[in-house]
């Protein structure tokens, strides 16, 4: 099955500030990467997917970027709600796979 | 809109077993793919199982055999049958609409989530 790594797995940061998280494939995903934004107790969202569709009501301040095996997301200005864990997850191969995460904190 | 409300979970003993449901709502259930994804208490997540808006189902290699995925899309409800639990079945499992009928593995919609626990 395909690993996704995410780096880092965790990054200090402010409100305002832009920042890009990172999610690496074994082998090529081609673009079919998604990506989750998951708050304590609550269940994981859609944000992107294929690498850079932005998902129903996502706001314009997140956008995906990469092919093959690397993959970004920025998120453009850090809003005090964006502080959270975010996924990634490929369905290239079967089965489909998730990064272990990346924690956004303050 | 929407909603995915998942239950049924619990406490249950090593070996034993337990069936969750999904109830859905806001969209035609019957004509997509469903799945079951877990996550273990602190942990990433894990996809579970899908089945197929006409009743096929695949599984991953660690609940193959155990879990059983079915649907009634007359009552717009979607089931886990879980059988032989173990520890690492331990995990909040939850509901997520896949994109088409046939498995796209694209996670628009999820549920809230279940907790199951398995301990003696």
């Amino acid at each position: 099955e395909i690993v996704l790594t995410q780096s880092p797995a965790t990054l200090s940061l402010s409100p305002g500030e832009r920042v890009t998280l990172s999610c690496r494939a074994s082998q090529s995903v081609i673009s079919s990467l998604a990506w989750f934004q998951q708050k304590p107790g609550q269940a994981p969202r859609l944000l992107i997917y294929e690498t850079s569709n932005r998902a129903t009501g996502i706001p314009a301040r997140f956008s995906g970027s990469g092919s093959g095996a690397d993959f970004t997301l920025t998120i453009s200005s850090l809003e005090p709600e964006d502080f959270a864990v975010y996924y990634c997850q490929q369905r290239s191969t079967w089965p489909p796979t998730f990064g272990q995460g990346t924690k956004l904190e303050i | 809109e929407v909603q995915l409300v998942e239950s049924g979970g619990g406490l249950v003993q090593p070996g034993g077993s337990l069936r969750l449901s999904c109830a859905a709502s806001g969209f035609t259930f019957s004509s997509y793919a469903m799945n079951w994804v877990r996550q273990a208490p602190g942990k990433g997540l894990e996809w579970v199982s899908v089945v197929t808006s006409d009743g096929s189902s695949f599984y991953a290699d660690s609940v193959k055999g155990r879990f059983t995925v079915s649907r009634d899309n007359s009552k717009n409800t979607l089931f886990l049958e879980m059988n032989s639990l173990g520890a690492e079945d331990t995990a909040v499992y939850y509901c997520a609409k896949d994109g088409g009928a046939w498995p796209k593995y694209h996670f628009d919609y999820w549920g809230q989530g279940i907790l199951v626990t398995v301990s003696s």
